[in-house]
């Protein structure tokens, strides 16, 4: 089954600059690929995903680059807020075969004022 | 999100009792899950239900129960044989033909005292 590394667990960087979060997964049959962003004591919110037809995707300072031949993902926040800090998840699914989505174990950013 | 609802938003149980987690949701979406957060983790699969009357076991399964009779509601039982059932409990729910995108209710905390 499908299985996804998420690196690193924990990020800090001061406002203003950038973070890169990575991701890596295992099924090449994957295709859909979320992040979610999650702060605490809430529900995850989905900022921004990509499909495996598109090499990357943008959404005002995030974005979102696929590499399906080494197979891993990742997102780019620019200009980073305090408002930025939270708790990151990516995740892998097969859509073509409704594959549940795995997720990774999550990276904790603080943004520092 | 705002179409899914999980109540209450905190638990308490004592040992050996089982509870019911209500999760409710109208959109109209076909496949519903249900998650378990535990501190510091990413999230994992308890069960899913892709329509209803029909539901499958995820990747943590013992000690809880689901039913899908309405497509608007996938309640969790946690029951007494769940040796530590105290964590965040997340449901979601996705239309298929949108490509996968899963949204989160707001979870319930279920703490055994």
């Amino acid at each position: 089954g499908e299985n996804v590394e998420q690196h690193p667990s924990t990020l800090s960087v001061q406002e203003g600059d950038s973070a890169v979060i990575k991701c890596t997964y295992s099924d090449s049959a994957s295709n859909y690929f979320p992040w979610y962003k999650q702060e605490l004591g809430k529900r995850p919110q989905l900022i921004i995903d990509i499909r495996s037809n598109v090499g990357e995707k943008k959404d005002q300072r995030i974005a979102v680059t696929l590499n399906k031949t080494a197979k891993h993902f990742s997102l780019h926040i620019t200009e980073t807020q305090p408002e930025d800090s939270a708790v990151y998840f990516c995740a892998a699914s097969n859509t073509g075969s409704q594959g549940n989505l795995i997720f990774g174990k999550g990276t904790k950013l603080s943004v520092k004022p | 999100d705002g179409g899914i609802t999980q109540s209450p938003k905190y638990l308490f149980r004592k040992e050996g009792q089982n509870v019911t987690l209500s999760c409710e949701q109208n959109l109209n979406h076909d496949a519903m899950y249900w998650y378990r957060q535990d501190p510091g983790q990413g999230l994992r699969l308890i069960y899913y239900s892709q329509i209803v009357n029909d539901f499958q076991k995820g990747d943590i399964a013992e000690g809880y129960s689901v039913s899908r009779e309405k497509k608007e509601s996938f309640p969790l039982t946690v029951t007494s044989a769940q040796k530590n059932p105290t964590a965040f409990y997340l449901c979601a729910s996705i239309s298929p033909g949108t490509g996968a995108t899963q949204y989160f209710g707001p979870g319930t905390r279920l703490t055994v005292l």
